[in-house]
């Protein structure tokens, strides 16, 4: 069974810092991993997907990269802001199966403050 | 172009009901799938369909149930509402089976169980 795991779980961070958020997975059979947002209350926005084939992808102010051999992704966001504040979740498909193709991480909660 | 649709955002409903949400994805993406989503479980997820016939199933009891249409709209049912089911339930569509190239999430329905 897959299991996915963010750390850390929360984050506060004074705004204009480099942060980088932690994703690992089980099972590196995976094919994509894909990092999400979640503002309170709110659905996910996907902010990157990364191939099984990709090292890293950027956009904008992110960069995600992949390990598929340790089971590792991060997610870097760089010059934080406080509109950064939100819930960042991590998922990784497998191929199909009672999880699910999106298997989720916990997310962390991230806090930019002014 | 038009994201994910879920209707109606918000439900309240009384134990022993039964409810139907409804998810209209992305035109042109042919695969819909469901989660839920609480705060002690997290993500976790219910069914996908793709070309109406479900493909793939989580572990949910059979009164967690779905369909979907020709046009690709998908609706998920849930009979004899329990507490425990208070939750935002979350549709994601996808190009492909599988999500090769990744999910678009909608804003969720939040449902509430009294």
């Amino acid at each position: 069974k897959q299991e996915v795991t963010q750390i850390p779980a929360a984050l506060s961070v004074p705004e204009g810092e480099n942060l980088v958020l932690n994703c690992s997975f089980t099972d590196s059979a995976i094919y994509n991993l894909q990092w999400f947002r979640q503002d309170p209350g709110k659905g996910l926005t996907s902010l990157l997907l990364i191939q099984s084939s990709q090292r890293e992808q950027t956009s904008g102010r992110l960069n995600a990269s992949l390990d598929k051999s340790s089971g590792r992704s991060t997610l870097y966001i760089a010059a934080s802001q406080p509109g950064d504040s939100a819930t960042y979740l991590c998922a990784v498909m497998n191929y199909g199966g009672s999880q699910g193709n999106l298997i989720f991480g916990k997310g962390t909660k991230l806090s930019v403050k002014p | 172009k038009a994201g994910v649709t879920q209707t109606p955002r918000y439900l309240i409903k009384t134990r022993g009901q039964q409810v139907t949400l409804s998810c209209s994805p992305i035109s042109g993406h042919r695969s819909v799938s469901w989660y839920q989503q609480t705060p002690g479980q997290g993500l976790q997820f219910l069914f996908e369909y793709f070309s109406e016939t479900q493909r793939n199933k989580g572990n949910f009891p059979g009164r967690f149930s779905g369909r979907q249409f020709s046009n690709s709209r998908s609706e998920m049912n849930v009979s004899t509402l329990e507490l425990g089911d208070s939750a935002l339930y979350l549709c994601a569509s996808s190009l492909a089976l599988g999500g090769a190239y990744g999910y678009t999430f909608g804003s969720g329905t939040r449902l509430t169980v009294v």
